[in-house]
């Protein structure tokens, strides 16, 4: 079981926005800070698309946007662009044991 | 362009032991934490293992202390995953990732990662 929790899928149309969830799960004991996002398209390797909870990288278009508060995150996509399908995974630093962790993934669809 | 390009892996009997490595180029190496990350067939990102600039700290998941080392070296912009006691359950594409201006932060730059299969 991932520390922390991301819903399976979500899916939106083209033009719409939509919101994935990064959820602190209760047996997670770590920290929950400096979280970041990646997006990985099939056979793909990852690309970082937040850090620091709400920061975009060079490059990585403004239709994305993070925040966070104490226990969850939640990455927005708006506008969402048939590009945009792909997997998403949330990550956080723990400072503790295993000093980083990812959520469990969520599989965007754009209908 | 900044570049990583991993290579050694391949299939291994359950118990054995690989190393794997990742090539750096296009960036000062010697500036950047670096790390590990695999990903199982179907499954989610893990990550693995991170070592300072300087090899001056490391640290690893949980689930491989004991049995896997990082390290690298600077005057060959090279890092390297030593992975002993393999187990089914190390099956996985093996990313090497740069970290992104703090450690904390994130990881910004990806290898296309190297598959290692435990399996006999």
């Amino acid at each position: 079981q991932s520390a922390l929790t991301q819903p399976a899928s979500v899916s939106g149309s083209p033009g719409q926005s939509i919101t994935i969830s990064c959820t602190r799960t209760t047996s997670y004991i770590g920290g929950f800070d400096y979280v970041s996002w990646y997006q990985q398209h099939p056979g793909k390797a990852p690309r970082l698309m937040i850090y620091d909870d709400t920061h975009r990288p060079s490059g990585v278009s403004n239709r994305f946007s993070g925040s966070k508060s104490d226990n969850a995150a939640s990455l927005t996509i708006s506008g969402l662009q048939a590009e945009d399908e792909a997997d998403y995974y949330c990550s956080s630093f723990s400072g503790y044991s295993t000093l980083y962790v990812f959520g469990s993934g969520t599989k965007v669809t754009v209908l | 362009d900044v570049q990583l390009e991993e290579s050694g892996g391949g299939l291994v009997q359950p118990g054995g032991s690989l190393r794997l490595s990742c090539a750096v180029s296009g960036f000062t190496f010697s500036s950047y934490w670096m790390t590990w990350v695999r990903q199982a067939p179907g499954k989610g990102l893990e990550w693995v293992a991170i070592m300072k600039h300087d090899a001056s700290e490391e640290y690893y998941v949980d689930s491989v202390k004991g049995r896997f080392t990082i390290s690298r070296d600077n005057a060959k912009n090279s890092l390297y995953l030593q992975m002993n006691s393999l187990g089914a359950e190390d099956t996985a594409v093996y990313y090497c990732a740069r970290n992104y201006l703090h450690y904390y932060y994130g990881l910004d730059v990806w290898g296309q990662g190297t598959t290692v299969s435990v399996s006999s």
